[in-house]
């Protein structure tokens, strides 16, 4: 069954750097382009970034220039490389897969931003 | 970018009510519409896609419609497994983007 897995959440200060891994399982990872899709807490879904099979990427506008999604096809692992991390950045981080007809996601990381 | 305006924020109702939930998309997203029902504490289910293709496993009380640029989410007879969070996303471009969100709550 395919199976995903957020990593490396945590609290982190204003303006400091975090990176999150998503571990693939149950599919052939190589094949598929994934997201990042983040809440901040009581709030909406948030489309963050996309990386394709291929490694293309596209950003949301409020995290182009800080943020870096990115894949290690060899691990199975997806990452995203949070920068200048602000406030607003507060928010559960989920990777996701969308095929035509479903949609896979993990279970989420938490990264809190605070001082 | 593509804007996606979903309304209502909140919607009270009772068991057994037919109720919808509508966005509407800023531009042409053909039926690159998909809805998600999410729980609290949970990640999103899938119940909708293609604007109006029931997802695996989802009941038949769900359904999906397209109006020209509004897109509509339904249940027929609500039942208490439903009250959730509900959200239209549009993935018609690579930048996708969701509505806001509907809380469905009993009344």
């Amino acid at each position: 069954a395919v199976q995903l897995v957020e990593s490396g959440g945590g609290l982190v200060q204003p303006g400091k750097s975090l990176k999150l891994s998503c571990s693939a399982s149950g599919f052939t990872f190589s094949s598929y382009g994934m997201h990042w899709i983040r809440q901040a807490p009581g709030k909406g879904l948030d489309w963050v970034a996309y990386i394709s099979s291929s490694s293309g990427t596209v950003y949301a506008d409020a995290v182009k220039e800080r943020f870096t999604i990115s894949r290690d096809n060899a691990k199975n692992t997806l990452y995203l490389q949070l920068n200048s991390l602000k406030s607003e950045d507060t928010a559960i981080y989920y990777c996701a897969r969308f095929d035509r007809v479903g949609t896979y996601w993990g279970q989420g990381v938490m990264v809190t931003v605070s001082s | 970018d593509i804007q996606m305006t979903q309304a209502p924020s909140s919607l009270p109702a009772s068991l057994g009510d037919r109720v919808t939930i509508t966005c509407r998309a800023s531009q042409d997203i053909g039926n690159y519409l998909r809805w998600f029902q999410q729980k609290p504490g949970k990640s999103p289910r899938l119940m909708i896609y293609g604007a109006t293709n029931l997802a695996a496993g989802v009941p038949s009380r769900f359904s999906g419609s397209r109006s020209g640029s509004d897109y509509s989410l339904t249940i027929s007879s609500l039942e208490s497994e439903d009250m959730a969070d509900y959200y239209c996303l549009q993935s018609k471009e690579s930048l996708l983007t969701f509505g806001s969100g509907t809380k469905l709550e009993i009344k």
